[in-house]
């Protein structure tokens, strides 16, 4: 069974702070994929970063990395230098059956981030 | 531009009614899936739908129904059996390859 694990319900950083968001993944898959949502207020799910497990180099977008420590099975998002608009929800995700093509997207509980000025 | 649509944005449905929330795609996947999400809370699997005219039950399926007869949509039926319908439900489809999934806008259904 594939499971994603977020053990943080809330979180406070302050703003132009660096924050790192936890996220433990699970799956006997080889081939799996890690995504990271922002779910703002509006309830719309924006797509942050990805990384394959193939990946050897941490993915990076912008304010955005993931630090991804494939033996750990965890996938940190870190977001560097924080603005006041990053208050929301953020959602760790796995996709996984690449191996059986059975598509699986499975998501964390989900971690609210609030930045304070 | 591909994308996923969700219709309607808002949806009001007075109890006993059935009401259809639409999720239509244009990005060939083959797979999509429908979540519900409650205040505050993380996402919860409906269906999902591998390939055309199949579907399989996710963890809270008692008073959904889906089908699946267009690659493109994936309509899900909010049942006069489901007693707490009021949610946001996002429908999201994933490609063949590892790094495509995404989601529509969501439909926020409140009842009245």
């Amino acid at each position: 069974a594939q499971k994603i694990t977020q053990t943080q319900p809330g979180m406070f950083v302050q703003e132009k702070e660096a924050v790192t968001l936890d996220c433990t993944y699970d799956t006997s898959d080889q081939s799996y994929g890690l995504f990271w949502y922002k779910q703002p207020s509006s309830g719309e799910m924006i797509f942050l970063i990805y990384q394959g497990s193939y990946d050897e180099q941490n993915a990076t977008e912008g304010r955005y990395s993931l630090n991804f420590q494939k033996a750990r099975k965890s996938a940190n998002l870190v977001i560097s230098a924080s603005q006041l608009g990053d208050s929301a929800m953020y959602f760790c995700a796995m996709r996984t059956g690449m191996d059986t093509g059975r598509r699986a997207l499975t998501f964390g509980s989900g971690t609210r981030l609030q930045v304070q000025p | 531009d591909g994308g996923i649509t969700q219709s309607p944005k808002y949806l009001f449905r007075k109890e006993g009614q059935n009401v259809t929330l639409s999720c239509e795609q244009n990005l060939n996947h083959d797979a999509m899936y429908w979540y519900r999400q409650d205040p505050g809370q993380g996402l919860r699997l409906i269906y999902y739908s591998q390939i055309v005219n199949d579907f399989q039950k996710g963890d809270i399926a008692e008073g959904y129904s889906v089908s699946r007869e267009k690659k493109e949509s994936f309509p899900l039926t909010v049942t006069s059996a489901q007693k707490n319908p009021t949610a946001f439900y996002l429908c999201a489809s994933v490609g063949v390859g590892l790094s495509e999934a995404f989601f529509g806008q969501g439909t926020r259904l409140t009842v009245v």
